[in-house]
């Protein structure tokens, strides 16, 4: 099994649905982390989070909100999704020691009509 | 802020020849880290290659290292002997290193790699 897993890795809704990305994690880390990737934009940081009592917003948090519910989960939601919402979504946790790596998950393809 | 600028879009390498991918950044953190990651077409992310701010030696890890130019605040990756299999996307990322600011992790627009046989 992965260390982390993404949930749906595809989904198709429309315009004005809420939607909800899981990720879960089995590497015992404390951070995790939600990107957007688009083509010629890269990975931005949606949300991050040091542990289930803290949440930052990053780059591009409008749109968005998320909930850690436990340290080995971080969901996002898009309360009322839009079409340039479609995007590669990816999930990531670290370790902050050491180098500090991402780990990814495989990613969620979300298309929005 | 942060900023990660990757001005290759695409790169076109003959197989088996050495090539570098540029990677610009700016912070204003006094230690930082940098990364490298490749993405294949298959979309999974995989890590590369990491570099310390305050690290006295250039990272190495098999094929690729790291061109570390601190005072010009570039970050290259050089991928020496090309392959057919290093055909990707490849990314540039940094981070801080303190505990707050280590977990914003900013990624490039990236540069898409394509290795001719």
């Amino acid at each position: 099994d992965a260390d982390v897993t993404q949930t749906p890795r595809n989904r198709i809704t429309k315009t004005g649905k809420r939607i909800m990305l899981e990720c879960s994690q089995t590497k015992g880390h404390d951070r995790m982390y939600w990107y957007r990737q688009d083509p010629g934009l890269g990975l931005r940081l949606i949300y991050y989070s040091f542990d289930v009592k803290d949440i930052n917003k990053g780059e591009i948090s409008d749109g968005y909100s998320v909930s850690r519910q436990a340290q080995a989960k971080f969901s996002l939601s898009l309360e009322s999704a839009i079409p340039n919402q479609t995007a590669l979504y990816f999930c990531a946790t670290s370790d902050w020691r050491g180098t500090g790596e991402l780990f990814f998950g495989e990613g969620s393809r979300l298309t929005v009509l | 802020a942060q900023k990660i600028t990757q001005t290759q879009p695409g790169m076109f390498v003959q197989e088996k020849e050495a090539v570098t991918l540029d990677c610009t950044y700016d912070t204003s953190d006094p230690s930082y880290g940098l990364f490298w990651y490749k993405q294949p077409s298959s979309g999974e992310m995989i890590f590369l290659i990491y570099q310390g701010s305050y690290d006295q030696q250039n990272a190495t890890e098999g094929r690729y290292s790291l061109n570390f130019q601190k005072a010009r605040k570039s970050a290259n990756l050089v991928i020496s002997a090309s392959q057919l299999g290093d055909s990707a996307m490849y990314f540039c990322a940094m981070r801080g290193v303190t505990y707050s600011s280590a977990s914003k992790i900013i990624f490039g627009s990236g540069t898409r790699l394509s290795i001719r046989p």
